[in-house]
């Protein structure tokens, strides 16, 4: 059982838009900073988003990030097939002194 | 460009301890600033943060493996290491490194390493 709640999986057409929610409690995103991850299986974990909002290094300006309260978001725009992969809301609780992610939630790019 | 190669004998017995090696190339695990952790995603599932140790040598628990748990540096061969005790089936996930940014409410992991599927069966 994962400490963030993520939707399983999302969907969407190339070209459109997608948003991926994390939500979380007090403990953790509610007074720390948020970090997304994208995950082809086989492949390393590539970090997108840092900070709540700041995109890493090289990552393209369709991907951003958000947070309001004990939820996050990552948005993707212009969606790619290349696009196609988990994604991962990632924290640190401060209250179980321990990183703090979510499920994962599964991009397909229909 | 930083790269890290997790290495590891892919088996385990049940009540064994498994051994893993991350090497590092490309940045010192001596460089002020920089932790190193270990994390892994069960088969089905979300990830797992195990631990990590910083650029003196200090190690961080997860307070759920903690009792098992040993992570140390080779500082000589630019490697951290991972040692979980008492394994069991629930052990069983692919294994990560990663280096990680750590300050106060923040924690982030960049880059990581590709994984490597541990499985603990007789």
């Amino acid at each position: 059982q994962s400490v963030l709640t993520q939707p399983p999986s999302v969907s969407a057409a190339p070209g459109q838009k997608v948003t991926i929610s994390c939500s979380g409690d007090s403990s953790n995103i509610g007074r720390n900073y948020v970090s997304w991850y994208q995950h082809v299986p086989g492949t390393a974990p590539r970090l997108l988003i840092y900070d709540n909002d700041e995109r890493a290094s090289g990552i393209p300006d369709r991907f951003s990030g958000s947070k309001s309260g004990t939820s996050a978001t990552l948005g993707i725009t212009g969606l790619q097939t290349a696009d196609e992969a988990t994604y991962y809301c990632g924290t640190w609780d401060t209250i179980l002194n321990d990183g703090a992610f979510g499920g994962g939630t599964t991009l397909t790019v229909l | 460009q930083v790269l890290l190669q997790e290495s590891g004998p892919g088996l385990v017995k049940p009540s064994q301890t498994l051994s893993l090696t991350c090497l590092v190339s490309g940045d010192s695990i001596r460089r002020r600033g920089y932790y190193w952790s270990w994390l892994r995603q069960h088969p089905g599932t979300g990830l797992e943060w195990i631990g990590y140790i910083d650029y003196r040598g200090s190690p961080y628990y997860s307070p759920s493996l903690k009792s098992r748990l040993l992570i140390s540096q080779d500082r000589s061969s630019n490697q951290f290491s991972l040692r979980l005790s008492s394994v069991t089936a629930a052990d069983t996930a692919v294994y990560y490194c990663a280096r990680t940014s750590v300050e106060v409410a923040k924690i982030r992991f960049d880059p990581w390493g590709q994984g490597t599927l541990i499985t603990v069966s007789s």
